[in-house]
C-alpha cells in the first residue's frame, strides 16, 4: 500500500535555528514528491516538485533533497513568517497524490 | 500564475439542504481538476477527479450520488453536497493542473470552503 510519513509532527524553533523536516515513503511507481506549505484555514501553497532521486531545488530558505525512500525540507535560519504546516505528497502510478499529515512548524521570534 | 479560487469560503448550511460550491482556475486552463476534503489537523483526502467535459471519477468509498461533481468548462469545477448532514461538515479543497502540462503536472490548490452543516 502507498504510504506518505512525515516526521515530527511538529516541530518548534527559534528564529535563526535551521533544520530539517523528513518525509518517507512508500509508493510503486513514483512519478514526483512534492512538497506544500499550508497556513490555517487556507489551501496548500505549491513549494516544490522533485522527480527523480539526488534532484535538489531551492527557494529562500528552503531546500528540498529527494532520495529513493525520502525526502528532506531543509530550512535555513528560519523567520516567524515560516510558520506553517508543511506537506510532503507523492504522485502514484495513477498520477494521484497522496499526501502525508503535515509538519506543524513553530518558529519563535 | 496558477490561481484556483473557490467560492464560497464559508458556508452554513442545515441539514437536509444542498451546498453548492465552485471552483475556478483565473489565469490558465486546467484539463483535470480535483476535490479533496481534509478534516482538523488531518491531511488532505482525495474525493474525486474530474475532466472537463466528462464524468467524475470518484474514490473508494465517495458516494457520487452525494457529492455531485460538474467539469462543465476549462476553467469552472462545481461540487455539490446534496442533503447535507453535520458528519459531511469539512473543509474542502480543489485543485487544478494546467491544460499544457502533462499528467505529473504541479496541482493547484485553492483556498477552501469550510462547510458546516447544523
Amino acid at each position: 500500500e502507498d504510504q506518505v510519513t512525515q516526521s515530527p509532527e511538529a516541530l518548534r524553533l527559534q528564529e535563526g535555528e535551521s533544520s530539517s523536516l523528513n518525509c518517507s515513503y512508500t509508493v510503486s511507481g513514483l512519478r514526483g514528491l512534492f512538497w506544500y506549505r499550508q497556513d490555517p484555514g487556507k489551501g496548500p501553497e505549491f513549494l516544490f516538485t522533485l522527480y527523480s532521486a539526488g534532484e535538489e531545488k531551492e527557494k529562500e530558505r528552503l531546500k528540498a533533497t529527494l532520495t529513493k525512500k525520502e525526502s528532506f525540507l531543509h530550512i535555513t535560519a528560519p523567520k516567524p513568517e515560516d510558520s506553517a504546516t508543511y506537506l510532503c505528497a507523492v504522485m502514484d502510478s495513477s498520477y494521484k497524490l497522496i499526501f502525508g499529515s503535515g509538519t506543524r512548524l513553530l518558529v519563535r521570534p | 500564475g496558477a490561481v484556483v479560487s473557490q467560492h464560497p469560503s464559508w458556508v452554513i448550511c442545515k441539514s437536509g439542504t444542498s451546498v453548492k460550491i465552485e471552483c475556478r482556475s483565473l489565469d490558465f486552463q486546467a484539463t483535470t481538476m480535483f476535490w479533496y476534503r481534509q478534516f482538523p489537523k488531518q491531511s488532505l483526502m482525495l474525493m474525486a477527479t474530474s475532466n472537463e467535459g466528462s464524468k467524475a471519477t470518484y474514490e473508494q468509498g465517495v458516494e457520487k450520488d452525494k457529492f455531485l461533481i460538474n467539469h462543465a468548462s476549462l476553467t469552472l469545477s462545481t461540487l455539490t453536497v446534496t442533503s447535507a448532514h453535520p458528519e459531511d461538515s469539512s473543509f474542502y479543497i480543489c485543485s487544478a493542473t494546467q491544460l499544457a502540462g502533462g499528467p505529473t503536472d504541479t496541482q493547484y490548490f485553492g483556498p477552501g470552503t469550510r462547510l458546516t452543516v447544523l
